[in-house]
């Protein structure tokens, strides 16, 4: 099975910065890989998907990449706002018949300090 | 109007009692799942439900039973509470169809502690 490795388990940055979050998988490549957002007694909420055969997706402040030669995804949250400090999560989607499995790491828990 | 609801939010019975998580949700999805987070944060698929029929069944004690009485509603029942079921229990939906994916949305969570 997929073992799915997220960089440090926090990362502190001052408001302003580009905060770059680290999704790294080790075995084949999965067809989709998804990014959520958690916050403290609340459930996961989706921010992004990526497939495969993309290379980047952006959605205001976000940007996703997929490297499948790198096996690793790179989130980026640019101008960051202590409102972005969460809990964010990567899930890997190996796509074909299992319909909606994902493999969640275990997140890296993000501060954005004024 | 909330899209994936769960009750109860919080659940402290002892080992050994049986319970039940209910999920509902109105998003129109024809999937959902039941999640456990442990204390450690880790997020693990229990179940799936499509359409009523179970398509996901992780490696998961058979005290855990889903059941799906419909394509809106899905509950938790568990057997002999153990203390290692302490955790939350999150439920999710979503759409689904082969040769695309969906994003899944989550309940709040219920939170299940066993003494």
């Amino acid at each position: 099975s997929q073992k799915i490795e997220q960089n440090s388990e926090a990362l502190n940055i001052q408001e302003g910065k580009t905060a770059t979050l680290t999704c790294n998988y080790t075995n084949y490549s999965p067809a989709y890989l998804q990014w959520y957002r958690q916050d403290p007694g609340r459930g996961p909420v989706f921010l992004l998907l990526i497939r495969e055969n993309e290379k980047e997706k952006r959605k205001e402040r976000l940007k996703v990449t997929f490297d499948t030669t790198l096996k690793q995804s790179l989130f980026h949250i640019t101008a960051s706002q202590p409102a972005d400090s969460a809990t964010y999560l990567c899930a890997l989607d190996e796509g074909g018949s299992t319909l909606g499995r994902l493999y969640f790491g275990r997140g890296t828990q993000l501060t954005v300090w004024p | 109007d909330t899209a994936v609801s769960q009750t109860p939010k919080y659940l402290v019975t002892q080992m050994g009692n049986d319970k039940s998580i209910k999920c509902e949700q109105n998003l129109g999805h024809d999937t959902m799942y039941w999640y456990k987070q442990d204390s450690k944060k880790f997020l693990k698929i229990m179940f799936s439900y499509n359409n009523k029929e179970l398509i996901i069944n992780e490696t998961v004690p058979n005290r855990f039973s889903p059941k799906s009485p419909d394509k809106a509603h899905l509950n938790l029942h568990i057997n002999s509470l153990e203390l290692g079921d302490s955790a939350v229990y999150f439920c999710a939906s979503s759409h689904t169809s082969v040769g695309a994916r969906y994003e899944q949305y989550f309940g709040p969570g219920t939170r299940l502690t066993v003494t």
